[in-house]
């Protein structure tokens, strides 16, 4: 079956412009996951969906993020006056429902985002 | 804060030369334990993963990882490495940030493998 999709693969912006990402993610997937990936830097947390409830916004780094999830499927994560420190890879991924301790998740192969 | 250390930001090893990657997690309470391996340009999937039983776990390709609870580390090793395990290796743990809050999946900053033919 497919994976975790995301698009664009890569995205060129300026610096002050806003940008999206979007992420599809497996079918039966209920929980969603973005990351920013920079060099050196791992993996940092963004935020969380898990099917209707509320989501965990608590890794967005600004008030300039924002992410959406429709109809418990395909989030897009925006990004609103992008500065140059906002340049990374943005991941995505998602797990299926379940036990949320053991949640294996599935990544997307991210957008890279550079900010002129 | 949960945090997940990884010792070595490069390991350069040739062909056949045994791998030990480091990964230490400051949580006192019950953790799910991952090695997720990124190859060039392809994205990041598991390698082997450990939630509770026997602390030696083994994973695709020959790796394995130890859990020493009382040394908060989960290590990744291979007896002998090959060309193509070069890539970038990221220990992951998961566990609940705060008392209400999700679970959440901590990574550490990573540890790229170069083998030498």
């Amino acid at each position: 079956g497919a994976g975790v999709s995301q698009s664009p693969s890569n995205k060129v912006t300026e610096k002050g412009k806003d940008v999206e990402l979007r992420c599809d993610p497996i079918s039966g997937h209920t929980a969603l996951y973005w990351y920013r990936q920079s060099l050196g830097q791992g993996l940092e947390f963004l935020i969380y969906f898990q099917g209707n409830s509320a989501p965990d916004k608590s890794g967005l780094p600004s008030d300039r993020f924002s992410a959406e999830r429709t109809g418990g499927s395909v989030s897009t994560l925006t990004i609103q006056r992008t500065q140059q420190e906002d340049s990374a890879v943005y991941l995505c991924a998602s797990s299926r429902p379940g036990d949320e301790t053991k949640n294996i998740q599935y990544f997307g192969a991210g957008t890279r985002l550079s900010v002129l | 804060a949960q945090s997940v250390s990884q010792h070595n930001h490069h390991v350069i090893l040739s062909e056949a030369a045994s791998l030990e990657l480091g990964c230490n997690y400051s949580y006192g309470g019950t953790v799910n334990l991952f090695w997720y391996v990124q190859y060039p340009g392809q994205h990041l999937q598991l390698l082997l993963k450990y939630f509770s039983g026997d602390p030696l776990v083994k994973g695709i390709k020959g790796f394995e990882a130890e859990f020493i609870k009382s040394k908060f580390s989960f290590n990744l090793r291979k007896p002998s490495v090959q060309w193509s395990d070069t890539a970038e290796y990221f220990c992951a743990v998961n566990a609940r940030i705060s008392g209400a809050g999700s679970y959440q999946l901590t990574f550490g900053k990573g540890t790229k493998l170069s083998v030498i033919p």
